[in-house]
């Protein structure tokens, strides 16, 4: 079956301007992910949404971020007023379950360049 | 705050060598490690795994050792081909805590002909 999709590759935008990151899970997977990935921070947890759960958000670096699970699959990742410093790949990975441990597979994920 | 991994090395084989890729974590409550594969424009793939309990695991061309008395990972590609040419990263993870992925800062793997 098709693996965890992600739109656009790619985006640039210019500084102030809000964007708006979709991922597309694994279908059937309940828990989804959003990490990224940049030069001088590697990989970093961001958000991890779990079935109707409230959402693990101890990861988004300013209230700047937010992001939405409809319906329990498809994910958008906001970033509002995005700053030079936001520019990165944004990676989203989904699981089965997410009480314990499984295994995340990642999307190919959205590089962010900010003017 | 707790983390994973050393600095972004580059580890150069020739083809057919063995490679060893390490790893350092800090979250000794950690009862997951990972190792991902990371190719150019691609998101990690997932090699292998191991759980806190086990100091070895086996998988095809791949093992990964854990050392929890130094907090040590490694992983061990046998007989290594230019296809495993790629970023490894190291992941823990605490499934009690939200099961989000720690990241290590990643090895570059270079394969010569």
């Amino acid at each position: 079956g098709a693996g965890v999709s992600q739109s656009p590759s790619n985006k640039v935008t210019e500084k102030g301007k809000d964007v708006e990151l979709r991922c597309d899970p694994i279908s059937g997977h309940t828990a989804l992910y959003w990490y990224r990935q940049s030069l001088g921070q590697g990989l970093e947890f961001l958000i991890y949404f779990q079935g109707n759960s409230a959402p693990d958000k101890s990861g988004l670096p300013s209230d700047r971020f937010s992001a939405e699970r409809t319906g329990g699959s498809v994910s958008t990742l906001t970033i509002q007023r995005t700053q030079q410093e936001d520019s990165a790949v944004y990676l989203c990975a989904s699981s089965l379950l997410g009480r314990s441990y499984n295994e995340q597979f990642f999307g190919p994920g959205t590089r962010l360049t900010v003017l | 705050g707790e983390s994973v991994g050393l600095h972004l090395p580059t580890l150069s084989v020739q083809e057919g060598d063995n490679s060893i890729i390490n790893c350092a974590y800090s979250n000794s409550a950690s009862d997951y490690f990972i190792w991902y594969k990371q190719e150019s424009g691609k998101g990690p793939q997932f090699i292998i795994d191991i759980r806190s309990n086990m100091d070895k695991r086996q998988g095809q061309r791949v093992t990964v050792l854990l050392n929890k008395t130094v907090k040590h990972l490694s992983l061990q590609i046998a007989a290594t081909q230019p296809g495993d040419s790629a970023v490894y990263f190291c992941a823990e993870i605490l499934t009690g805590g939200g099961n989000k992925l720690t990241f290590g800062t990643g090895t570059q793997l270079k394969v010569e002909l």
